[in-house]
């Protein structure tokens, strides 16, 4: 079993959908969790970084963490074009030590 | 949020020639700093981990003296791609983490290589 497993897609929609990104993991030990948006020819760009267990939210994205099934996802409301981006999950111990990507859903949100 | 910024952007060069990518924290002390190199539609592949003033810890499977890393200050790692050649052709991408960005790495906007 790989470490972050995460549905590579290609995943399309329509503009103004809510998108739902999803990694699962294998460590029960991680602790921070990050999503990061790659658009084509750059480097990723951090959107969510979230501690623990829990919701958070920032503007039309929101983070969700459940340690107890070792499950996060990413929500995207009113999707737009500009979203269409390789999503990276990543995660960490406590101590930053380990960092693990997972493979990346590629996202096209079609006008 | 922390900034990273990488030169060159771009670089062709002929095959042999070495070449060097430079990686910056702008606004914070990078204490670990990341390389990562990524082919076309796949995800990042970890290289090699440098902390400030130590020896970089190479992922398996990555040449030490092919891929020469040094981070000799708190804002400032190098890699160095010795005698390139056209499998070394890809996108390099750094990333840093210290003081100010918690427990995450920042990334830079990216190297394209292309050897010829």
């Amino acid at each position: 079993q790989k470490e972050v497993e995460q549905d590579p897609g290609p995943l399309s929609v329509p503009e103004g959908a809510i998108v739902s990104l999803n990694c699962t993991y294998s460590n029960s030990a991680f602790q921070y969790f990050m999503w990061y948006r790659q658009y084509s020819r750059k480097g990723p760009e951090l959107l969510m970084y979230t501690y623990s267990s829990g919701n958070k939210e920032d503007g039309r994205f929101t983070a969700q963490v459940d340690k107890s099934s070792k499950y996060i996802s990413l929500f995207i409301r009113d999707s737009q074009p500009s979203d269409s981006a390789t999503y990276l999950c990543a995660m960490t111990l406590s101590d930053g030590q380990n960092f693990v990507f997972g493979p990346g859903t590629r996202l096209s949100v079609l006008p | 949020g922390a900034v990273v910024s990488q030169h060159p952007s771009w670089v062709i060069c002929k095959s042999g020639t070495s070449v060097k990518i430079e990686c910056r924290s702008l606004d914070f002390q990078a204490t670990t700093m990341f390389w990562y190199r990524q082919f076309p539609k796949q995800s990042l592949m970890l290289m090699a981990t440098s902390n400030e003033g130590s020896k970089a810890t190479y992922e398996q499977g990555v040449e030490k003296d092919k891929f020469l890393i040094n981070h000799a200050s708190l804002t400032l790692s190098t890699l160095t791609v010795t005698s390139a050649h056209p499998e070394d052709s890809s996108f390099y991408i750094c990333s840093a983490r210290g003081d100010g960005s918690g427990e995450t790495q920042y990334f830079g906007p990216g190297t394209r290589l292309l050897v010829l």
